[in-house]
């Protein structure tokens, strides 16, 4: 069974640029949530969407946002870049509904910002 | 709201010696708790879980134990190996309206010396 896929792996930004990051869950897998990782902040929620619809979402600012497929398939999107948005971005997904907390992470999109 | 704190690291160790990180949360009712480690070059990976008061979780040879009277999840094994070096990290959520929300500690690096 194929695991948790993030694309790009790497990617470079300028300040004030946008970017958006894909993360393919695991077959059957409805559950999708996001994480940024820092290494002063540690690991942090950004969201997670079940179904297409969002079911949690953590204390981002509103330049993060995301989106959920019909095929499960996650996006998250940074609009208007700041040095501080450089950060290692996970995604993990679950099986969904009653949700255990077992998630399974993809190796992360890393972002630095310019 | 919940936090999860771990004891500061890195920690340095010789193999075969015993391990333990410590670990605290603090959570509006039950959270289920976890250890969670990320290799050199992999993603975060699930080590152990356990999902109510007294319940033990054990994987690899490394073990922790639910305490509500403390609200502690310590992370123990009795001999470690140059394998087992790595980022571990303690969380906690899941269940109830959290789903794929984990609040995660600071992480502690694991370097073991053959």
């Amino acid at each position: 069974k194929a695991g948790v896929t993030q694309t790009p792996r790497y990617l470079i930004k300028t300040r004030g640029q946008q970017v958006t990051l894909s993360c393919s869950p695991i077959s059957g897998h409805r559950s999708v949530s996001w994480y940024q990782q820092t290494p002063g902040q540690g690991l942090q929620f950004l969201f997670e969407y079940f179904s297409e619809t969002q079911r949690n979402k953590g204390n981002f600012p509103g330049r993060f946002s995301g989106r959920q497929f019909s095929n499960s398939r996650s996006e998250m999107n940074v609009s208007t870049l700041e040095l501080g948005d450089s950060a290692l971005y996970l995604c993990a997904s679950s099986p969904g509904g009653l949700n255990t907390g077992e998630l399974f992470f993809g190796e992360g999109s890393r972002l630095t910002v310019l | 709201g919940n936090s999860v704190t771990q004891m500061e690291g890195p920690v340095t160790l010789s193999e075969e010696a015993f391990l333990t990180i410590n670990c605290t949360y603090t959570a509006t009712g039950y959270p289920s708790l976890f250890w969670y480690v990320q290799y050199p070059g992999e993603g975060l990976q699930l080590l152990l879980k356990a999902t109510k008061a007294d319940d033990k979780g054990s994987n690899k040879g490394f073990e922790a134990t639910y305490r509500k009277e403390t609200t502690s999840f310590h992370l123990e094994k009795g001999s470690v190996q140059v394998s087992d070096s790595a980022v571990y990290f303690c969380a906690s959520g899941g269940g109830g309206t959290s789903y794929g929300k984990l609040t995660f500690g600071q992480g502690t690096i694991l370097t073991v010396h053959p």
